[in-house]
């Protein structure tokens, strides 16, 4: 039973374009939401989070938007750069860290220059 | 960035063969895991731990062990290594009650 469900498994974006990974949940218990960002060779790292109790959060070119009645939530990457091109996780958690990380099965990007 | 290291980065061997997948953390932090992934695929948690002498398994069946001795140290044994263990491994770690995880390099490991 996966209890994150990420898409798409892939995506080809041009530069400058908006880059968009949707992820949707079962589990209500969670509240928290993070999506890492993975490259080639290296460890995934945090790049946004959020939790329940906000509907979107910024950080540069990096939305996160929240729907909590339809459990779903997506990454947003605005003016996509080559250098965006990563593998993107999403995951989720509860019971404030004490629980583990449920993860999404990915979506590897590709911005074409 | 984060302090965590992760030896051998790749290894290759032999069927039936004993590994210990290193592992370690310099931050202090209390809880740590093992995640095993295929190349571009999702992270499966194999074990993970809240603390000194502390070990859980994970969401996916593993034949590998781990054990913690101390804090900073958090390694993976494999008994007798088979093809099927292919594949990329991930430390990571975290404090007990915060949710963000830091990922180490990873071990990619081949057994012929």
């Amino acid at each position: 039973q996966q209890q994150v469900k990420q898409s798409p498994q892939s995506l080809i974006v041009q530069k400058g374009g908006i880059s968009i990974i949707n992820c949707a949940y079962e589990n209500t218990a969670f509240d928290y939401f993070p999506w890492y960002q993975q490259f080639p060779g290296k460890g995934p790292a945090l790049l946004i989070a959020i939790r329940p109790d906000v509907s979107e959060k910024k950080e540069g070119r990096f939305t996160i938007s929240f729907n909590k009645s339809a459990k779903q939530f997506s990454l947003h990457i605005m003016d996509s750069q080559p250098g965006d091109s990563a593998t993107y996780f999403c995951a989720a958690s509860m019971n404030s860290g004490y629980s583990t990380l449920t993860f999404g099965k990915g979506t590897m990007l590709l911005v074409s220059p | 960035e984060a302090d965590i290291y992760q030896t051998p980065r790749y290894l290759v061997i032999g069927t039936g063969k004993k590994i210990t997948l290193e592992c370690s953390q310099t931050m202090g932090h209390d809880k740590m895991y093992w995640y095993q992934q295929d190349p571009g695929m999702e992270l499966h948690l194999i074990h993970y731990s809240y603390g000194v002498n502390s070990t859980e398994k994970g969401d996916l069946s593993s034949e590998s062990t781990v054990s913690r001795i101390r804090t900073e140290h958090f390694p993976l044994t494999l008994e007798s290594a088979r093809p099927s263990h292919t594949s990329q491994y991930l430390c990571a770690s975290s404090e007990v009650s915060t949710y963000e995880q830091y990922f180490g390099p990873g071990t990619r490991l081949t057994v012929t």
